[in-house]
């Protein structure tokens, strides 16, 4: 089977930085999603990393280190809005998606 | 643009009774999936279809079934309904089945089994 484990919750403050690590022990690696979901809603595609290393976009930035079966989250200036779960999902031999269980991000004023 | 849209929104629903959960796309993305999402557990794959005319099953495939007739719709049915399958369903398909491509997620269906 697969498993990914990242932190249930994590909590701070308007304007700063939150990182949300992943790590992941799956049949094969085909490349791994970072996704949002705010309650009640449908998760929305955030990042998609299958190199080592970082990728960019705004606020969001997404780290993947394929030796170690880690990847970590990284989301900057933090605003209200970004309170919602973060959802680490792996793409395995199979090339279907296996989701970790979601880190809820609060972010307080 | 609709993108993904399911039916119903919610519905509680007495053990035994058979439901179809409905999924429609407009997308004409050639893979769809369903997926329960239970607290603590994350999103777990029910079936998929990697195109119209084909299904497989996920990890969690017992007590559902599924039918892909063409490309738009993807239907999931429990067809004797127990308490355990009380959950949040979502459907999401993407371009093509490789599971290198983003997958667009519905607005979910919540299925209370008493």
């Amino acid at each position: 089977g697969q498993n990914i484990d990242q932190p249930t919750e994590m909590t701070a403050t308007e304007g700063a930085i939150v990182q949300i690590n992943c790590t992941y022990q799956t049949s094969g690696f085909n490349g791994l999603f970072w996704y949002q979901q705010h309650a009640g809603e449908a998760p929305t595609f955030l990042s998609y990393n299958v190199l080592d290393g970082l990728e960019e976009k705004g606020r969001f930035s997404s780290f993947l280190s394929r030796s170690k079966g880690y990847s970590y989250l990284l989301l900057k200036e933090l605003q209200m809005k970004d309170s919602a779960s973060y959802l680490c999902a792996v793409v395995s031999n199979d090339y279907k998606l296996s989701f970790g269980a979601g880190t809820t991000v609060t972010v307080r004023a | 643009i609709a993108g993904i849209t399911q039916a119903p929104t919610s519905q509680i629903l007495a053990a035994g009774r058979r439901m179809t959960l409905r999924c429609t796309q407009d997308m004409r993305h050639n893979a769809m999936y369903w997926y329960r999402q239970d607290l603590g557990l994350g999103l777990r794959l029910i079936h998929y279809s990697n195109t119209a005319g084909t299904t497989g099953k996920g990890e969690v495939p017992d007590g559902y079934s599924v039918s892909r007739a063409n490309t738009d719709d993807f239907p999931l049915t429990l067809a004797s309904a127990v308490p355990s399958q009380t959950s949040v369903y979502f459907c999401a398909s993407s371009e093509s089945s490789g599971g290198l491509d983003t997958q667009y997620f519905g607005p979910g269906t919540r299925l209370t089994v008493l």
